[in-house]
């Protein structure tokens, strides 16, 4: 079963703008992880925040984590066309199992 | 980094066949790997968890006797569709763990059942 939700499903924006995805999930968990994955392509691990962890920045990517709303939050600023991907969170439990949200596709318009 | 291979990277079966999908941790031992299968525009769906020299546990609704998952070594699980059917047809992605935190996924398996 999936875990996480994201919010939007589908984003388009034009380049240069920021784009917010968010991702709410169920239970506790030890991670959150962030993944981009083009289509038809296979996964590209964009970002892991533990679970202690309430912010985490890497390049243009910013990922806030609230335990207590169970939700994460990916912003990726100064979008590039190369960004049109589907972008997905993944949590990460004491069983070391990786859960999938649904996903947001994110296109970035020229 | 670490890789984590998976062959082949596409197949396409007849109705009735079996297929085998093969995952290798090419350069760290994975103590488990998980198996995922993703339809057209949709997430990754977690199918099984495979450990090393055990029976591999699998998700809810997940038929364990279609999908055979064997573990054989540190560095290979295989996952066989048995009598594949077209609504088999899905990418099949696997990962493994290097430790709790580390996982990797492999590239995917375009299966199509014609």
């Amino acid at each position: 079963s999936q875990q996480g939700e994201e919010d939007p499903q589908a984003l388009s924006i034009q380049e240069g703008e920021n784009a917010t995805m968010n991702c709410s999930y169920k239970t506790s968990i030890n991670n959150l992880q962030w993944y981009r994955q083009n289509s038809g392509r296979g996964l590209v691990h964009l970002i892991l925040i533990r679970s202690n962890e309430r912010e985490k920045h890497s390049g243009r990517l910013r990922v806030t984590l609230d335990t207590s709303k169970k939700s994460s939050s990916l912003l990726i600023t100064a979008s590039r066309a190369a960004d049109t991907a589907s972008y997905f969170c993944a949590t990460v439990g004491r069983d070391d199992k990786i859960i999938f949200g649904k996903g947001t596709r994110l296109h970035i318009l020229p | 980094g670490a890789v984590v291979s998976q062959h082949p990277s596409w197949v396409i079966c007849k109705s009735g066949t079996s297929v085998k999908i093969e995952c290798r941790s090419l350069d760290f031992q994975a103590t488990t790997m998980f198996w995922y299968r993703q339809f057209p525009k949709q997430s990754l769906m977690l199918m099984a968890t495979s450990n090393e020299g055990s029976k591999a546990t699998y998700e809810q609704g997940v038929e364990k006797d279609k999908f055979l998952i064997n573990h054989a070594s540190l560095t290979l699980s295989t996952l066989t569709v048995t009598s594949a059917h077209p609504e088999d047809s899905s990418f099949y992605i696997c990962s493994a763990n290097r430790t709790p935190y580390e996982q990797y996924f492999g590239p995917g398996t375009r299966l199509t059942v014609t």
